[in-house]
């Protein structure tokens, strides 16, 4: 069946660094796109990405859509301690129309 | 400001009682989601439905079932709780069939089965 990977799963970080999580599809996606959770919160929808390549920054989060579309990234710089949260990538569910989620990436701000 | 609401934020309940958690969204969406969402395993489907009276299987139906009698408002039950079904349930809502519209999460609800 399909399956949207997220590595890692985890991520210790000290604040001040650069922070960057991988999301890998066993199929080919129209689209993708990001949620970020907070610590006791909700996912809240960050970007959307849709064509091959495409790179879109947001302050210090940059999201990149693989040349394939099947894998996608989100990088941060110069992580701050509101970055905390974990962040999830999700697509388009094959077949059916509507989304399906990444297993999440966990990040912790040292600071 | 667009809004999901669920109506509780913490419940607990006893194995074999049967529990309803409800979702509201005032946004005139067609479409809405439950979720479950545990460690490592992410988001996973329950239940999502088109439109009033209409339901689909997700990924994990199984000891779950839902309603829709109006469009703002869309129901999970578990007919009999088990401890399993311990878990953060989350509620959506999206415009468009398509996956290419954003989903808009309620506040979750945390279930506890004793």
């Amino acid at each position: 069946g399909q399956q949207v990977m997220q590595i890692p799963q985890y991520q210790h970080v000290q604040e001040g660094e650069d922070f960057t999580t991988y999301c890998n599809s066993s199929t080919t996606l129209s689209n993708i796109q990001w949620y970020k959770q907070r610590p006791g919160g909700h996912p809240v929808f960050l970007i959307q990405l849709v064509k091959s390549g495409e790179v879109k920054k947001q302050k210090r989060l940059t999201f990149q859509f693989g040349e394939a579309k099947k894998n996608s990234s989100l990088h941060i710089t110069a992580t701050q301690t509101t970055d905390v949260g974990t962040y999830f990538c999700a697509g388009p569910r094959t077949g059916a129309n509507n989304l399906f989620f990444g297993t999440g990436t966990r990040l912790t701000v040292i600071p | 400001d667009v809004k999901v609401t669920q109506s509780s934020r913490y419940l607990v309940k006893r194995t074999g009682e049967k529990v309803f958690l409800e979702c509201v969204q005032d946004m005139d969406h067609e479409n809405m989601f439950w979720y479950r969402q545990d460690p490592g395993l992410g988001l996973r489907l329950i239940y999502f439905s088109y439109d009033v009276k209409m339901k689909e299987k997700g990924d994990i139906p199984e000891g779950y079932s839902v309603s829709r009698e109006k469009k703002e408002r869309f129901s999970l039950i578990l007919e009999s709780a088990s401890t399993n079904q311990t878990s953060m349930y989350l509620c959506a809502s999206s415009l468009s069939q398509t996956g290419r519209t954003e989903a808009f999460f309620g506040q979750g609800t945390r279930l506890t089965v004793v």
